[in-house]
């Protein structure tokens, strides 16, 4: 079955770095991924989506890659503000009538 | 800015109870789902309805859900006989097409079986 792992439960990182976050998956081919942000107690909220013929996309600070060939997507914020602090969640649909999450990494930004 | 209301935000039931989770997606979405997320766990898709109908459902959606789209504007969840293991934030979301847009995800309704 499908399965998407995402590295690191947690990263911490001082305000202005750049946070790198990976997602992996296995045993499918998606066509989209997309990346999700969630806070405490609230649902996700969509930060971005990127096309298996897309390499790289960009929304402000944040930036996506997608490599199909080693089955990862990077997650980049750029200048990051204590703001960013929350999980992000990797998601990879199959077929458009399912969506599977993976664990998310939960990043702290330290002011 | 258009968004997915969930109500109610907590309901606490007793064990065997039936539930109905109410969702109410955005007007002109066409595609809706189900997903649960168990404290301190990850998203777990439970089902999803397309054109009136379920398109796909995970192992967790077994006879004890159903889902409804009773009118043009409401989607509900229902719990027959709920358990203690069903007690989970669930979420609703919608999309406007398929898998190359975005889900919008309400706040959730936060499922409390004792």
């Amino acid at each position: 079955s499908q399965k998407i792992e995402q590295n690191s439960e947690a990263l911490n990182i001082q305000e202005g770095k750049t946070a790198t976050l990976t997602c992996n998956y296995t045993n499918y081919s998606p066509a989209y991924l997309q990346w999700y942000r969630q806070d405490p107690g609230r649902g996700p909220v969509f930060l971005l989506l990127i096309r298996e013929n897309e390499k790289e996309k960009r929304k402000e600070r944040l930036k996506v890659t997608f490599d199909t060939t080693l089955k990862q997507s990077l997650f980049h914020i750029t200048a990051s503000q204590p703001a960013d602090s929350a999980t992000y969640l990797c998601a990879l649909d199959t077929g458009g009538f399912k969506t599977i999450f993976g664990a998310g990494t939960r990043l702290f930004v330290k002011a | 800015e258009p968004e997915v209301t969930q109500t109610p935000s907590h309901q606490v039931t007793q064990m065997g109870q039936e539930v109905i989770l109410r969702c109410v997606p955005i007007s002109n979405h066409l595609y809706f789902y189900w997903y649960r997320q168990i404290l301190g766990q990850k998203v777990e898709f439970l089902v999803s309805f397309y054109n009136n109908e379920i398109s796909e459902k995970s192992e967790i959606f077994d006879d004890q859900f159903s889902v409804e789209r009773p009118d043009g504007s409401n989607f509900t969840l229902k719990i027959r006989s709920t358990k203690l293991e069903d007690s989970a934030m669930y979420f609703c979301a919608s999309r406007k097409q398929g898998a190359d847009t975005e889900a919008f995800f309400g706040q959730g309704t936060r499922l409390t079986v004792v």
